[in-house]
């Protein structure tokens, strides 16, 4: 079974740095796209940012409002996935989603974690 | 940036009732639509991708539709579980973009 599962939220200055962490299991990780997406209070959904698989060289994209900010890596040998939050912000307050695309086509978002939690207050 | 506005934004129905909600998009996405259903204090749930090929385990009673941009999602004989609120996106440019979202509402 395919799971997800995050970890890192908490409590940030603004203008501090969070890491984010999505450890996976029951697929491999390095055959697969990896997104972030996040969800702010009451608010819809943003996507964040695109890891591709390591045949397509973990080459990856950011949304606009984060790109410059936030950095998307991955290990491998720890079947993880990683969100690198800099420079935040208060309107970065949000749940952060780690989600495995559709295998194959990557064109639909098709397993979530359950979230985790970041809100950037002084 | 591609932006996706769903319509309405709020829609309240009874059980039975087949609804529509509309996602258009600011600039040609070919097929590349997905939506989505959440549930309160719930992660999103994949219901159908490329417009309207069903994720596995999505009931029948959804469908999806549509090209280039104006896409849309039905759900026939709405049953209580569906009362939730459906997001669109558009994966065929980045940045990738969702729609403001659709809350159904019981009537």
């Amino acid at each position: 079974e395919v799971q997800l599962v995050e970890s890192g939220g908490g409590l940030v200055q603004p203008g501090g740095s969070l890491r984010l962490s999505c450890a996976v299991s029951g697929f491999i990780i390095s055959d697969s796209y990896m997104d972030w997406v996040r969800q702010a209070p009451g608010k819809g959904l943003e996507w964040v940012g695109r890891s591709r698989n390591k045949a397509n060289a973990y080459s990856t994209e950011y949304g606009a409002s984060v790109k410059g900010r936030f950095t998307i890596s991955r290990d491998d040998s720890k079947d993880s996935l990683y969100l690198q939050m800099d420079s935040l912000k208060t309107e970065d307050t949000a749940i952060y989603y780690c989600i495995r695309p559709i295998f194959g086509s990557a064109r639909g978002l098709a397993v979530w974690g359950q979230g985790t939690t970041v809100t950037v207050s002084s | 940036d591609i932006q996706l506005t769903q319509s309405p934004s709020f829609l309240s129905a009874s059980v039975g009732d087949s609804v529509t909600i509309t996602c258009r998009a600011s600039q040609g996405i070919n097929s590349y639509l997905a939506w989505y259903q959440q549930k309160p204090g719930k992660a999103p749930k994949l219901l159908v991708y490329v417009a309207s090929t069903l994720q596995s385990g999505v009931p029948s009673r959804f469908s999806g539709s549509g090209s280039g941009t104006e896409f849309t999602l039905t759900i026939s004989s709405l049953q209580p579980e569906d009362f939730a609120t459906y997001s669109c996106q558009q994966l065929n440019s980045y940045p990738y973009t969702f729609g403001q979202g659709t809350k159904l509402e019981i009537k």
